[in-house]
């Protein structure tokens, strides 16, 4: 079975904060992706890679980076959080057939 | 723009019926379509996928795909309660290096 981790699954921060997301996979799948979920809008991707320190702009890449040191590790960088950036944060990994998404990480900007 | 669309619902339906969600998609090249579920709260979950014309079944689950219409849909049968959740359809648009195309998603709500 696919595994992926992420680092929290709730998450309270600051206006201006730096905040990381973490997701960790067990097999050495090479993509992964992340996506934010809000309602009424669905899923939207922000970065996706598909290498050791390989990184590709998704739909809504703005106010965001990420980071990929490892091939198991996909981080989501927000540098200076906002209000809008409120939302449900999925990590996914491309699998042999599709993608298979982490727990999520509710994040909470105030 | 490649696009995915679902009706939002949600689709309220008796236990015990068949409950039918439609997707249709715009990239005529797609070559792989994908059904996940999602529970309030959750991450999503894939239930089916299928590649080829035709049905596709797997317990009370049938996704269908007619991809000269560019039409996908997922049959369920015997609606059960715990099956009210969101649907989300997802296509491969069948470029290496990309990710998939989702649907914004069906609320499906199944009655006792």
């Amino acid at each position: 079975d696919v595994k992926v981790t992420q680092s929290s699954r709730y998450l309270v921060k600051r206006t201006g904060e730096k905040v990381f997301l973490e997701c960790v996979q067990d097999m050495d799948h090479e993509n992964m992706f992340w996506y934010r979920q809000d309602p009424g809008l669905g899923l939207r991707l922000i970065y996706f890679s598909y290498d050791v320190k390989m990184k590709e702009k998704g739909d809504i890449p703005e106010g965001y980076s990420v980071s990929r040191e490892k091939k198991e590790r996909f981080s989501l960088i927000l540098e200076s959080a906002s209000t809008n950036q409120t939302s449900m944060y999925l990590c996914a990994i491309q699998g042999q057939e599709t993608q298979y998404f982490g727990p999520g990480t509710r994040l909470l900007v105030l | 723009q490649k696009e995915v669309e679902q009706n939002s619902g949600p689709l309220s339906v008796p236990e015990g019926a068949i409950a039918s969600l439609n997707c249709t998609y715009s990239d005529r090249g797609s070559q792989s379509f994908f059904w996940y579920r999602q529970y309030s709260g959750k991450s999503p979950e894939l239930i089916m996928f299928i590649y080829s014309n035709g049905d596709k079944e797997d317990g009370r689950f049938t996704a269908q795909l007619n991809k000269a219409s560019q039409y996908v849909s997922l049959l369920i049968r015997d609606s059960q309660p715990s099956d009210s959740a969101t649907y989300l359809c997802a296509v491969n648009p069948n470029q290496a290096g990309t990710a998939l195309i989702f649907g914004k998603g069906t609320t499906l709500s199944v009655s006792s």
